[in-house]
């Protein structure tokens, strides 16, 4: 079965600083991987998603991931924090092998931006 | 992507109601998903509902208890059935679009049981 395991419930980071989201997800067979952001009271909205080909994929807001398949792991960074950019963030795998519809969440992790 | 909305955006019920929940999309999808996300949590997949068969329920989701319809491909409704305190959530509709099935979501319904 296919699990993802976002390291850190909640991460904080300065104004202009580098995020770092961690994300490690076990799957028999090569993932989709996808990245979301929840702002307060809404509904999710896809940053950024792997699906084949290049490993470094960019995405909206100045986002970006890497696939690293030997590391089984997909964190998301970004090179300068903005306040803007608060809010929760889940990671989610999708499997292949088994079509593909369904998303597997990571529990989340809340950024946090200090002035 | 997909533009999709929802009604109610929020409700407050009495226990032992229940409530039903639309999912509109902007184009024909096949795949539509309905998730609870409980506060503080993330999210949990109720079921998968394509149009023209049953939809299919994770474990611990009844059809008695989350009956869902999927009268079309740009349609469905979610229905939360004699509810308690435990079934304060927010529930959220997906399309699942593209080569690699990534879900656009819907803004959410925030439900509150008193």
């Amino acid at each position: 079965a296919q699990s993802v395991t976002q390291l850190g419930s909640h991460v904080s980071v300065s104004e202009g600083a580098l995020v770092l989201l961690r994300c490690n997800y076990s799957s028999s067979v090569p993932p989709y991987l996808f990245w979301y952001v929840q702002y307060p009271n809404q509904g999710l909205q896809l940053l950024l998603k792997y699906t084949t080909g290049a490993t470094l994929v960019k995405g909206i807001n100045g986002f970006e991931a890497e696939f690293k398949k030997s590391e089984t792991s997909f964190h998301l960074t970004k090179p300068s924090a903005h306040m803007s950019d608060a809010a929760e963030y889940f990671c989610a795998v999708s499997d292949q092998g088994q079509g593909a519809q369904k998303l597997v969440f990571g529990q989340g992790t809340r950024l946090t931006i200090n002035p | 992507s997909a533009v999709i909305s929802q009604k109610p955006s929020r409700d407050i019920c009495q226990r032992g109601t229940s409530l039903t929940i639309q999912c509109q999309v902007d184009s024909q999808v096949t795949m539509m998903f309905w998730y609870r996300q409980q506060p503080g949590q993330s999210l949990t997949l109720i079921a998968t509902a394509n149009q023209g068969s049953e939809a299919t329920y994770e474990s611990g989701f009844v059809i008695d208890k989350f009956p869902i319809s999927r009268p079309n491909l740009t349609f469905s409704t979610l229905t939360v059935s004699n509810m308690s305190p435990e079934d304060s959530s927010i529930y959220l509709c997906s399309v699942g679009v593209g080569r690699a099935w990534e879900q656009y979501f819907g803004p959410g319904t925030r439900l509150t049981v008193t």
